[in-house]
């Protein structure tokens, strides 16, 4: 079946470095996918879509890179800080009802 | 900014009792949906909801659930006979068109079944 998941459960690295979570996804006819974050008792906060006619897509401080061929999604955190500690899931999705497939998450720590 | 709010932010039920979430979608969105996530678990689609009814619905959305626009701004989601694997928090979300378009979430409502 569908299905969104991601290699590393949890992330921790140094303020000031570079973080980048990966994602796998199985459905080869999604089109649409998005990088969201989610605090401890708080809804998931978009951070970056991308849809499947672009490979790269930056934002502040974020990237999102789609690799077609191995049906792979990865975000990249610039300069990561604190306050990006997290837990970031990806969402595959693209029909017209708009359903999201939600990926496990990763865990993002950040230390100071 | 405007945002997706939801109330209660939390709601204690007792098992086979109704209960009604709330959600106040943004405003000048179209497209509606109802999320939920089990403690630790991921995130997993119910519903979507476009021109007042359902375009897509999931397996968990059973015929225990239904959801309703009442008003020009509500967006409810109703759990007829709770069931004590229905504790999870519920997310409402909004957007302006289906498909392509990014989905904002609204904070969620816990929901615990005794």
């Amino acid at each position: 079946g569908e299905s969104v998941g991601l290699h590393l459960p949890t992330l921790s690295v140094q303020e000031g470095d570079n973080s980048i979570i990966n994602c796998a996804y199985s459905n080869s006819a999604s089109d649409y996918f998005i990088w969201y974050k989610q605090e401890s008792g708080k809804g998931p906060q978009f951070i970056i879509d991308i849809r499947s006619n672009m490979d790269k897509r930056q934002g502040q401080r974020v990237t999102v890179l789609l690799n077609k061929t191995v049906k792979h999604l990865s975000l990249q955190i610039a300069a990561t800080q604190p306050g990006d500690s997290a837990v970031y899931f990806c969402a595959e999705g693209g029909n017209q009802g708009g359903k999201l497939i939600f990926g496990q998450g990763t865990e993002l720590s950040v230390k100071p | 900014e405007p945002e997706v709010t939801q109330t209660p932010s939390h709601q204690v039920t007792q098992m086979g009792q109704e209960v009604i979430l709330r959600c106040v979608p943004i405003s000048n969105h179209l497209y509606f949906y109802w999320y939920r996530q089990i403690l630790g678990q991921k995130v997993e689609f119910l519903v979507s909801f476009y021109n007042n009814e359902i375009s897509e619905k999931s397996e968990i959305f059973d015929d225990q659930f239904s959801v309703e626009r009442p008003d020009g701004s509500n967006f409810t989601l109703k759990i007829r006979s709770t069931k004590l694997e229905d504790s999870a928090m519920y997310f409402c979300a909004s957007s302006t068109r289906g498909g392509l378009e990014t989905q904002y979430f609204g904070p969620g409502t816990r929901l615990l079944v005794l």
